[in-house]
């Protein structure tokens, strides 16, 4: 069954502490996105990777940081430096990097900063 | 950049009559339009999109959206609702020969009264 899975559902953070959203898919889909929702703002993109070894800020990276050493893994740190965290996150992939195609969206992570 | 403009925050329409969530867009050259529904705390699910060709544009669950260049539009319509079409809908831009970033909208909350 193919897809895009996002652990946990719900996480939850001290200040000051650095957490780590995963997302992983099955797809052999080449680009991975990372977004941001918070209510009545839409979906804001923090950070994107077209391919194994390379990622590109988004428009909200600051506070962020990822990594995509596998086609399949693209993970998310939420760091102490982001200073509103609290949001709903969601990540998605596309089979390729061209503007046509669509994206799939996992079930997304709702992070609350405690 | 490419940018989504989506004017209601929420559109209330009763059952069986037709419901339409209203999408302009700005973008450099030609654009990729696309259509997203979301259920509470979960992900985008695809329901269409515009590439080129015919600017009528038939997707999922009976939704149909038209493409309407001068207006720089791209509406999305059913001809009957049902309660199960509540969500969230988003509408999305992305350039060609761009690198597949999409620009959303804030999202239209979508009630429809039994």
């Amino acid at each position: 069954d193919g897809g895009i899975t996002q652990s946990p559902k719900y996480l939850f953070r001290k200040e000051g502490q650095n957490v780590t959203l995963s997302c992983e898919q099955n797809l052999n889909h080449d680009a991975m996105y990372w977004y941001r929702q918070d209510p009545g703002q839409g979906l804001r993109l923090i950070y994107y990777s077209q391919i194994v070894n390379d990622f590109q800020k988004g428009d909200i990276a600051e506070g962020y940081s990822v990594s995509r050493e596998k086609k399949e893994s693209f993970p998310l740190t939420v760091t102490s430096a982001q200073k509103n965290p609290t949001a709903f996150y969601l990540c998605a992939s596309t089979i390729e990097g061209q503007g046509y195609n669509e994206q799939f969206f996992g079930p997304g992570t709702r992070l609350t900063v405690l | 950049a490419q940018s989504v403009a989506q004017p209601e925050d929420q559109v209330n329409v009763a059952e069986g009559n037709p419901l339409t969530v209203k999408c302009t867009y700005s973008v450099s050259g030609n654009p990729y339009l696309f259509w997203y529904v979301q259920y509470p705390n979960r992900g985008l699910q695809f329901l269409l999109k515009y590439i080129t060709g015919d600017n009528l544009v038939k997707g999922s669950y009976g939704f149909e959206a038209e493409f309407n260049k001068s207006q720089t539009s791209f509406h999305l319509k059913k001809p009957s609702a049902l309660v199960s079409d509540s969500a969230l809908y988003f509408c999305a831009v992305s350039r060609r020969w761009g690198n597949n970033r999409l620009a959303f909208g804030k999202g239209n909350q979508v009630v429809v009264i039994p």
